[in-house]
């Protein structure tokens, strides 16, 4: 069965540092990899995702995700935090078939 | 251009009553459809896919319904609805072109009362 870890429910980031949030998975054969960012009362977004070819992903807004395949993971990163960056993030798999399972999600605060 | 339409935004209905709430995707033909529900502003609950018109797979048992009457037209539905049947539900859809990843719907605010 697939499944996914995001193991810090709140990340806390002060504006112009770097940021990680942090996801693991698991799943049987190759996995895509996504992450969504949610802003309040709206829908998801796609930010970015992994399917093949170079393990450094990069996405929307400068983030970028690096796949780790011994380690089954799949972190978010971006080099400099902006307020606007604070959201809700979901890191998502879909491996064998239609369905795509979502973390329970990380709520990024970036303080300015 | 390729879009998807969710609606309404918001609803709050008594308990007891029915439920239908509608998605549609606009520059497409023969997506995946999916409704997810978010319960407290967290994690995402997969309650149905479909991957043609017709074809619907339940993955929990529910006191909901979806329907696929048209290729890009998903519904939504409940005959009578329950204080457990609030959140925020989500229509996705996944172009068949990329089969890839999936975007979102803004998503309809659900209050029973």
């Amino acid at each position: 069965a697939q499944s996914v870890a995001q193991p810090e429910d709140q990340v806390n980031v002060a504006e112009g540092n770097p940021l990680t949030v942090k996801c693991t998975y698991s799943v049987s054969g190759n996995p895509y990899l996504f992450w969504y960012v949610q802003y309040p009362n709206r829908g998801l977004q796609f930010l970015l995702k992994y399917i093949t070819g170079d393990n450094l992903v990069k996405g929307s807004y400068g983030f970028e995700a690096e796949f780790n395949k011994s380690q089954t993971s799949f972190h978010l990163k971006k080099p400099s935090a902006l307020v606007s960056d604070s959201a809700l993030y979901f890191c998502a798999v879909r491996g064998y078939g239609q369905n795509f399972v979502f973390g329970p999600g990380t709520r990024l605060s970036v303080l300015p | 251009s390729q879009t998807i339409h969710q609606w309404p935004a918001t609803l709050v209905q008594p308990v007891g009553s029915p439920l239908s709430l509608e998605c549609t995707v606009e520059g497409t033909s023969n997506p995946n459809l999916y409704w997810y529900r978010q319960a407290a502003g967290r994690g995402l609950q997969l309650l149905f896919y479909s991957v043609g018109i017709g074809q619907i797979s339940s993955e929990v048992p529910q006191n909901l319904s979806a329907s696929r009457p048209q290729d890009r037209q998903f519904i939504l539905s409940s005959k009578k609805l329950l204080l457990s049947d609030s959140g925020f539900y989500l229509c996705a859809w996944i172009p068949l072109v990329t089969n890839t990843e999936a975007f979102f719907g803004q998503g309809t605010r659900l209050t029973v009362v």
